[in-house]
């Protein structure tokens, strides 16, 4: 069974720090990671896909890399906002099978 | 539509009480999840339909859940005698190819 976790938990940074999110997996047979983004009280939205023959994808500030042999994930934030903060998961689809599985997520809460 | 629409965002019942939970997803996408969120966790899947059909049902907890989606779009959540133990975000996605759009769920609390 897939097993998927986010370290740290949470994370307090000061306005304009890089960061680094970790997520790992168990299982290596993947499909693809996503990371998403979840404001409170909202749904998820989606940042980045990897697809599992693909080592990294960015988006403006955003960088994730995948190393599927090793099981891990790691979302790179540049120049860290205060808008940033939200809570970051990471989730992965099996090759076999179209369900995600997430793991517990990280709150980031970036201070002005 | 837009994005993932659920309705309603907020439903309050009492212990042993019948609810519907209700997902129009985007117009087109054949592909629709369920997933059910606890607090300070990460969702966790519940059933996933491709078309009218169930593909997977395997997250569902017991037989007191139960989900249809009877013409390949909407698609209803149905929790009979429902539990505190019930009371979580439950969280609808639809898929096209790759990706995923979430709507922004519907809070169920069960007093």
């Amino acid at each position: 069974k897939q097993e998927v976790t986010q370290i740290p938990a949470a994370l307090s940074v000061p306005e304009g720090e890089n960061l680094v999110l970790n997520c790992s997996f168990t299982d290596s047979a993947i499909y693809n990671l996503q990371w998403f983004r979840q404001d409170p009280g909202k749904g998820l939205t989606s940042l980045l896909l990897i697809q599992s023959s693909q080592r990294e994808q960015t988006s403006g500030r955003l960088n994730a890399s995948l190393d599927k042999s090793s099981g891990r994930s790691t979302l790179y934030i540049a120049a860290s906002q205060p808008g940033d903060s939200a809570t970051y998961l990471c989730a992965v689809k099996r090759n076999a099978g179209n369900m995600l599985t997430f793991g517990g997520g990280t709150r980031l809460m970036v201070k002005p | 539509g837009a994005g993932v629409s659920q309705t309603p965002s907020n439903k309050v019942t009492e212990k042993g009480k019948y609810v519907e939970l209700r997902c129009d997803p985007i117009s087109g996408h054949t592909a629709l999840y369920w997933y059910r969120q606890s607090l300070g966790q990460g969702p966790e899947f519940l059933i996933y339909f491709q078309g009218t059909g169930a593909a997977d049902d395997s997250g569902l907890p017991n037989d007191r859940f139960f989900a249809v989606r009877p013409e390949g779009s909407v698609s209803t959540l149905k929790i009979q005698r429902t539990e505190r133990g019930d009371s979580a975000v439950y969280l609808c996605a639809s898929s096209e190819n790759y990706g995923y759009t979430f709507g922004s769920g519907t809070r169920l609390t069960v007093v």
